[in-house]
């Protein structure tokens, strides 16, 4: 199957700064990525859906100014989390589906945040 | 009424036996479906994926699809320990460009 990373894995960071997580597609062009949050034993959330080359489409009730998405090439996208609060603290997974096949698709290992 | 529904159990077999993992989906257009296992703490893994009606086998892991009653299944044979994981089901329509929409999973305990 295709592969898929995120970096950081984990990161802490205090309330009121920004983070940046990367998402990579390593064996395939992603033209499309999504992003997902996930709270402990809760369901996947679906954030955003991420194009390269032109803006995010947000999920209702996500706010776009927050969580900033930028898709500059067909296999990055990043997410940044702008004045980080502890409510913030989640499970953050990105996934790109595999658009030449049978669009399957393929999600990182997510990144854990913790905002103290 | 969800778009994809899956019981949350938690589903309980002892090791050896047939776990049996059942999705209902409301979009009658949906042509793409997927099972995803996540462990705890860690991502969703694709294990399977189903386009047409019938059965598709892949080692211990069995998926079914029936469209006309917009259901889908896994089964899992010869249950172990560490088939213990949530088990999400993802439906696709082919116009939305990549995007499944996902269960809220049912998780599974196979007990030595």
């Amino acid at each position: 199957g295709a592969v898929v990373s995120q970096h950081p894995s984990w990161v802490i960071c205090k309330s009121g700064t920004s983070v940046k997580i990367e998402c990579r597609s390593l064996d395939f062009q992603a033209t499309t990525m999504f992003w997902y949050r996930q709270f402990p034993k809760q369901s996947l959330m679906l954030m955003a859906t991420s194009n390269e080359g032109s803006k995010a489409t947000y999920e209702q009730g996500v706010e776009k100014d927050k969580f900033l998405i930028n898709h500059a090439s067909l296999t990055l996208s990043t997410l940044t989390v702008t004045s980080a609060h502890p409510e913030d603290s989640s499970f953050y997974i990105c996934s790109a589906p595999e658009m030449a096949g049978r669009y399957e698709q393929y999600f990182g290992p997510g990144t854990r945040l913790t905002v103290t | 009424q969800k778009e994809v529904e899956q019981n949350s159990g938690p589903l309980s077999v002892p090791e050896g036996a047939i776990a049996s993992l059942n999705c209902t989906y409301s979009d009658r257009v949906s042509q793409s479906f997927f099972w995803y296992r996540q462990y705890s703490g860690k991502s969703p893994e694709l294990i399977m994926s189903i386009y047409s009606n019938g059965d598709k086998e892949d080692g211990r892991f069995t998926a079914q699809l029936n469209k006309a009653s917009q259901y889908v299944s896994l089964l899992i044979r010869d249950s172990q320990p560490s088939d213990s994981a949530t088990y999400l089901c993802a439906v696709r329509r082919n116009t939305n460009a990549g995007k499944s929409t996902f269960g809220d999973g049912t998780t599974l305990t196979v007990k030595p």
